[in-house]
Formats: C-alpha cells, sequence, structure tokens
C-alpha cells in the first residue's frame, strides 16, 4: 500500500533562506509523486509532479523536487523564501491509472521577515 | 475559463441527516474526484469519477456516495451524517483521459461541512 510521510508539520524560515520541505514515499511500484499548496480557504494547487525521467523537477513559483528512488525521497526546495509562500504544502503519491492520490498530512511553512 | 466551482461552499446540518455536494467540473474535463479534509484525518480520497464510471474508490463507508452525470458535474451524498463527517471536501476535476501521469488535477475552494 502506498503511503507518504512529511517530516515536520510546522516549518519556519526567514525571507530570502532556503526552503525545504521533507517527503519520503512508501510504494510498491514506480509512483508518481507531487507536491500541492494550499492557502487558507482555498483548493489544493498543484506545484509540481514527477511521472518519468529527469528526476529533477521544477515547478511553480520558483519551487522544485528531486526524486531520489534510493531514499524514497522527494523533498521540495526553494532558494529564497517570499512571504507569499506561506501556506500548507502536500506531497503525496499516485500509482497512476487514475487519481487515486494518497496524501501526505502536510507541513506548514511560517516565513518570517 | 471557469475553474472548478462547488456549491454550497458552507453548509451545517445535524446527526442523522443527509447531505449532497455538488461539483461543477471544467469545462471540458471529464474525471472528477473527491476528498475529505479533516485536522485529524488530512486528506483523504473518497472516489473518482469518470464518464459517468466510479474509476477509483478510497476506504470509506458505504454513507459515503457519490455520481457523475453526462455533463461531467458531479454529485456526493453522506447518508446518516456522524459529528465525525465533519470536514472540508474537495473536488477536483482533469481533461482528457484523466490519468495522473499525464492529466493535472484542478482542485475547487471546497465545501465546508459542519454537523451538529
Amino acid at each position: 500500500a502506498q503511503s507518504v510521510t512529511q517530516l515536520g508539520s510546522h516549518v519556519s524560515v526567514s525571507e530570502g533562506a532556503l526552503v525545504l520541505l521533507r517527503c519520503n514515499y512508501s510504494s510498491s511500484v514506480p509512483p508518481y509523486l507531487f507536491w500541492y499548496v494550499q492557502y487558507p480557504n482555498q483548493g489544493l494547487q498543484l506545484l509540481l509532479k514527477y511521472t518519468t525521467g529527469a528526476t529533477l523537477v521544477k515547478g511553480i513559483n520558483g519551487f522544485e523536487a528531486e526524486f531520489k528512488k534510493s531514499e524514497t525521497s522527494f523533498h521540495l526546495t526553494k532558494p529564497s523564501a517570499h512571504m507569499s509562500d506561506a501556506a500548507e504544502y502536500f506531497c503525496a503519491v499516485s500509482e497512476g491509472g487514475g487519481f487515486k492520490t494518497i496524501f501526505g498530512a502536510g507541513t506548514r511553512l511560517f516565513v518570517k521577515a | 475559463k471557469a475553474g472548478v466551482t462547488q456549491t454550497p461552499r458552507y453548509l451545517i446540518k445535524t446527526r442523522g441527516q443527509q447531505v449532497t455536494l455538488s461539483c461543477s467540473p471544467i469545462s471540458g474535463h471529464r474525471s472528477v474526484s473527491w476528498y475529505q479534509q479533516t485536522p485529524g484525518q488530512g486528506l483523504q480520497f473518497l472516489f473518482e469519477y469518470f464518464s459517468e464510471t466510479q474509476r477509483n474508490k478510497g476506504n470509506f463507508p458505504g454513507r459515503f456516495s457519490g455520481r457523475q452525470f453526462s455533463n461531467s458535474r458531479s454529485e456526493m451524498n453522506v447518508s446518516t451524517l456522524e459529528l465525525g463527517d465533519s470536514a472540508l471536501y474537495l473536488c477536483a476535476s482533469s481533461s482528457g483521459g484523466g490519468d495522473s501521469y499525464t492529466d493535472t488535477q484542478y482542485f475547487g475552494p471546497g465545501t465546508r461541512l459542519t454537523v451538529l
């Protein structure tokens, strides 16, 4: 069975600092991996996804993630945090064949001025 | 292009009642998925419909059901409401063949259900 673990329910960074949100997955087959962002009182927005091919995936708003099969990880990074990045971030996995997507518990990102 | 719309946005019900939530996907999208979001359990997949057929189902009791119409609009129904059903219910739609490999899910703002 698939599962996703996000390390750290809350992460706080200073504006301009590196953002690193950690995600590890468990899947019995090669997974499709996603990062979503949720702003207060809104639905989820896809930041980026990995299906096959290049293991470094670039997404919107300057975010990127690297798929590391040996570590079963898919950590999300952004070189320089902006105040507008404050939100909740979800890592997710799907095995394809539709959209049965399993989400991690989420990491709330705080950005300090 | 209009995004995914969900109605109503807020709903208050009492235990034992039933509720129907509606989701209108982006025009041209054929896949609609439903998710439940709670502080305790997080985001959980309920079910997915593609071309009026349920294609995937999560691990929820039979009180939770859904359907999709020929225009791709979808409804989900929860019967005999329990306090634990209080949650944000999110709907997402995708285009094309409706596979996470090729398509992107677009989420609606959700319906906030409170069960008293």
